[in-house]
């Protein structure tokens, strides 16, 4: 069943500027990951941020995680055109991995 | 490749077929998933093979049925499937420890059915 809800469903943006993304989900968690999938192809693991973190960076991604609102957020810096892509969160929690419908994200050269 | 490899890429099949979907691993991980996208609808979870054992069905129709024969290996049988199971069908793998890391996805198998 559908846990996180991104927010926008879709983003478009210049080369070189910032992208920011939301994630919002209902229940308590163990952690929180982002992926992100090119069109039709898998789903490739980006960070994961547990429940007891408040933020993480890897390389140009930054994610942000507050648990008392039950929100997330996914700041890619520096946009270049291979980041164009969806962009989904997802919430874990008994070891299952819930999705929202994600985030599409084009940049634009 | 990313380590979880899915045959073939591309399906279509007929609504009286029967087929598999093959799904391997190769990361020595200890569970395995079955999800399915459709377009414009996030991911649905359909089936969890936890160290070899079913663990979470989530109401599949019976027309699916999961078969985990080992831990590196997953298949999805299908037979007599409606127009509407037509989508892109992923496996993916992780390593059932809290909080270790993210799941290892496949690039999928493209399914239509006719």
């Amino acid at each position: 069943s559908q846990q996180g809800e991104e927010d926008p469903q879709a983003l478009s943006i210049q080369e070189g500027e910032n992208a920011t993304m939301n994630c919002s989900y209902k229940t308590s968690i163990n952690n929180l990951q982002w992926y992100r999938q090119n069109s039709g192809r898998g789903l490739v693991h980006l960070i994961l941020i547990r429940s007891n973190e408040r933020e993480k960076h890897s390389g140009r991604l930054r994610v942000t995680l507050d648990t008392s609102k039950k929100s997330s957020s996914l700041l890619i810096t520096a946009s270049r055109a291979a980041d164009t892509a969806s962009y989904f969160c997802a919430t874990e929690n008994d070891y299952k991995l819930s999705f929202g419908a994600g985030t599409t994200v084009t940049v634009r050269a | 490749e990313t380590g979880v490899t899915q045959t073939p890429r591309h399906l279509v099949m007929g609504m009286t077929n029967k087929k598999s979907l093959k799904c391997e691993q190769h990361l020595g991980h200890n569970a395995m998933y079955w999800y399915k996208q459709s377009a414009k609808k996030p991911l649905e979870l359909m089936f969890v093979y936890n160290f070899k054992e079913q663990t979470e069905n989530n109401s599949v129709p019976s027309r699916f049925s999961p078969e985990c024969p080992n831990s590196s290996h997953l298949f999805l049988h299908l037979h007599t499937l409606q127009p509407e199971d037509s989508a892109l069908y992923l496996c993916a793998s992780s390593q059932v420890e809290q909080g270790r890391g993210g799941y290892t996805f496949g690039s999928g198998t493209r399914l239509t059915v006719v």
